[in-house]
């Protein structure tokens, strides 16, 4: 299947800093990126859509401040998390969305640990 | 809008015995349905789909059906290994649809 990667991997950064994660489709271009979190043993929350080009659509409750979304690319989105705090701490995971059956790739995840 | 929902939330086989898992869609115009393992600390990693023209799809030791009519589908994995041991998630998603709607995860034990 279609290859997306995520880096990095695992972070640990203090409370009050911004964090950068990037995710790569590395053999498809993607017009459409999603990211999702995900809590342990829970299934995966949408938490935006990244469109190619355009402004993220982000999913209710959500705030937009916090989490910025880039699309610069067709094969690079990126996710800042914001003057990070705690409870920000979690498992955070990128889709790329292949162009011509439309079907989600996954990448590896990041997770991310707020001191 | 679409909603999944996904049985049973935990799943516990014998080493060599089949597990079925099963979700149910609420939107008719969903016709797309891909099945996805998760490994522990990983990604979900596509494992197989099926669309609604086809009502039995196959790859080794998995399978998919469909029921469009009953608006349901399932997972059947035969043969299970303990490398089985995943979450499964099940997924519906409209033709051209922009969202995916994921449903709640199946955690599946393999004993050895």
């Amino acid at each position: 299947g279609a290859v997306v990667s995520q880096h990095p991997s695992r972070v640990i950064c203090k409370s009050g800093t911004s964090v950068k994660i990037e995710c790569r489709s590395l053999d498809f271009q993607a017009t459409t990126m999603f990211w999702y979190r995900q809590f342990p043993k829970q299934s995966l929350m949408l938490m935006a859509t990244s469109n190619e080009g355009s402004k993220a659509t982000y999913e209710q409750g959500v705030e937009k401040d916090k989490f910025l979304i880039n699309h610069a690319s067709l094969t690079l989105s990126t996710l800042t998390v914001t003057s990070a705090h705690p409870e920000d701490s979690s498992f955070y995971i990128c889709s790329a969305r292949e162009p011509i059956e439309k079907t989600q790739y996954f990448g590896p995840g990041t997770r991310l640990l707020v001191l | 809008g679409e909603n999944v929902e996904q049985h049973p939330s935990t799943l516990s086989v014998q080493e060599g015995d089949s597990a079925v898992i099963k979700c149910t869609y609420s939107d008719s115009a969903s016709n797309y349905f891909p099945w996805y393992k998760q490994e522990l600390g990983k990604g979900p990693q596509l494992i197989i789909d099926i669309r609604s023209n086809v009502g039995e799809k196959k790859d080794q030791r998995i399978a998919v059906t469909l029921n469009k009519t009953a608006k349901h589908f399932s997972l059947h994995i035969t043969e299970t290994q303990p490398e089985d041991s995943a979450v499964y998630f099940c997924a519906a998603r409209e033709t051209g649809g922009f969202k995916t709607i994921f449903g709640a995860g199946t955690r599946l034990f393999v004993k050895a």
